[in-house]
C-alpha cells in the first residue's frame, strides 16, 4: 500500500533562515507525490507536485522539493523563511490503486520565529 | 472561480439530531472528496466521488454517516443521528480527476460541534 512518513511533529526555524520539512514515501510504482499547507482555520492548501522529470520542483510562495527516488524522499525547502511561512505541512501520495484518492501524511507544524 | 464552496461554516448541534453538511466543487471538476480532521486522527479521507458516483466510501466511520451526489455541482454529507464523537473540522475537496494526478482544492471546512 501507498504511504507517506512525516518524521518530524514540529519544526522550529528562525526567519531568514532556510528550512526543510521532511517526508518519506513507499510506492508500489510510480510515485506522485505532493506537498500541501494548512493556514489556521483554512482548508488545505496545494504548494507543488512531483510527477516525473527534474527531480527538484518549484512551487507556491518560494518553496520547492527535492525527490530523491534512492533515498525514497520528498523533503519540502525553502531558501529563507517568513513568519508567515508558519503552518502545518502535509506531504501525500498518489494511491496507485485509486487514480483520484491521495494519502496524506500526519502533517508537520512548522514555526517561524521572528 | 469562487473555489469549493462549504455550508455552513459552523455547526453546533445536540447529541442525536442529524446534520447535514454541504458542499459545492469547483465548476469542471470530476472528483470530489469528503474529508474529517481531528487532533487525534488528523486528516482522514471519508468518501469520494468520481462523476458523480461514489468510488471508495471505505473511509465512512458507520451507517450513521451517509453522503450524496446528485449532481455534478453539489454533495451533501448526512450525519444522523449525531454523537459527540463527531466533533470534527469537515473538509469538501475537488479534483479535475482522471488518470493523472491532479491537485485537490479544498474548500474552508465546516467546524462541527456535538454537544
Amino acid at each position: 500500500a501507498q504511504s507517506v512518513a512525516q518524521p518530524e511533529d514540529q519544526v522550529n526555524v528562525a526567519e531568514g533562515n532556510p528550512l526543510t520539512v521532511k517526508c518519506t514515501y513507499s510506492v508500489s510504482g510510480n510515485p506522485y507525490l505532493f506537498w500541501y499547507v494548512q493556514y489556521p482555520n483554512r482548508g488545505l492548501q496545494f504548494l507543488l507536485k512531483y510527477i516525473t522529470g527534474d527531480n527538484l520542483v518549484k512551487g507556491s510562495y518560494g518553496f520547492e522539493a527535492e525527490f530523491n527516488k534512492s533515498q525514497t524522499s520528498f523533503h519540502l525547502k525553502k531558501p529563507s523563511a517568513l513568519v508567515s511561512d508558519s503552518a502545518l505541512y502535509f506531504c501525500a501520495v498518489r494511491d496507485g490503486n485509486r487514480d483520484d484518492k491521495i494519502i496524506f501524511g500526519k502533517g508537520t507544524r512548522l514555526h517561524i520565529l521572528p | 472561480d469562487a473555489g469549493v464552496i462549504q455550508s455552513p461554516r459552523h455547526e453546533v448541534t445536540e447529541m442525536g439530531q442529524e446534520v447535514t453538511l454541504r458542499c459545492k466543487p469547483i465548476s469542471g471538476h470530476n472528483s470530489l472528496f469528503w474529508y474529517r480532521q481531528t487532533m487525534m486522527r488528523g486528516l482522514e479521507l471519508l468518501i469520494y466521488f468520481n462523476n458523480n458516483v461514489p468510488i471508495d466510501d471505505s473511509g465512512m466511520p458507520e451507517d450513521r454517516f451517509s453522503a450524496k451526489m446528485p449532481n455534478a455541482s453539489f454533495s451533501t454529507l448526512k450525519i444522523q443521528p449525531s454523537e459527540p464523537r463527531d466533533s470534527a473540522v469537515y473538509f469538501c475537496a475537488s479534483s479535475l480527476g482522471g488518470r493523472l494526478p491532479y491537485e485537490q482544492y479544498f474548500g474552508p471546512g465546516t467546524r462541527l460541534t456535538v454537544t
